[in-house]
């Protein structure tokens, strides 16, 4: 099974500011990689997959990138919605496993 | 506009049974791979069960193999998944999910709990 890591845990941001999150695969898993968005009462919702492919109605301000074993989501400047919880997915394989969450938090 | 929306959580004491539906509109069915995840209090995500869109192949982890049925009917545009011989390592809240493994809609979540 293919282990995904997420850094930090928690990011300090003030709104306006950019964030860049961390996720690495434990093994290569060519650009198989999305990105969800999970706020408090929310269901998560898919933000970035196949890399650096938005999600429909997703903001130009989130934008992914990477390749094989690491991959970064960037949060340009933001938002009072954007403070959440984000998750790396990698669904090369079954089963399509997640990091466990990096919690943007505001400074 | 697609929404999922999961019923059937609660609490069970260990050995028990229980039985998840998902309500899926604003989209076809039978289009669509279907599956559950779920998310223990504090952990991760983990998938927990597929099936595909005919409805002929279901894959599960293999923590819940033997135990966890998952199922469909288009026609009612809904999904479940039987859960029986509930252990406490179960407790966590499933999510319906549309696609699989990528996910394309999310449902809010069902709190399941396994305790005496």
């Amino acid at each position: 099974e293919i282990v995904m890591t997420q850094s930090p845990g928690t990011l300090s941001v003030s709104p306006g500011e950019r964030a860049t999150l961390s996720c690495r695969a434990s093994q290569s898993v060519g650009s198989t990689l999305a990105w969800y968005q999970q706020t408090p009462g929310h269901a998560p919702r898919l933000l970035i997959y196949r890399t650096s492919t938005r999600a429909t109605g997703i903001p130009a301000r989130f934008s992914g990138s990477g390749s094989g074993t690491e991959f970064s989501l960037t949060i340009s400047s933001l938002q009072s919605e954007d403070f959440a919880v984000y998750f790396c997915q990698q669904y090369s394989d079954w089963p399509g496993t997640f990091g466990q969450g990096t919690k943007v938090e505001i400074k | 506009q697609v929404q999922l929306v999961e019923s059937g959580g609660g609490l069970v004491k260990p050995g028990g049974s229980l039985r998840l539906s998902c309500a899926a509109s604003g989209f076809t069915l039978s289009d669509y791979y279907m599956g559950w995840i779920r998310q223990a209090p504090g952990k991760g995500l983990e998938w927990v069960s597929y099936i595909t869109g005919s409805g002929n192949s279901v894959i599960s982890a293999d923590s819940v193999k033997g135990r966890f049925t998952i199922s469909r009917d288009d026609g009612r545009s809904a999904l479940y998944l039987q859960m029986n011989s509930l252990r406490a390592d179960d407790t966590a809240v499933y999510y319906c999910a549309r696609g699989t493994p990528l996910v394309t809609a999310w449902g809010q979540g069902t709190l399941v709990t396994v305790s005496s």
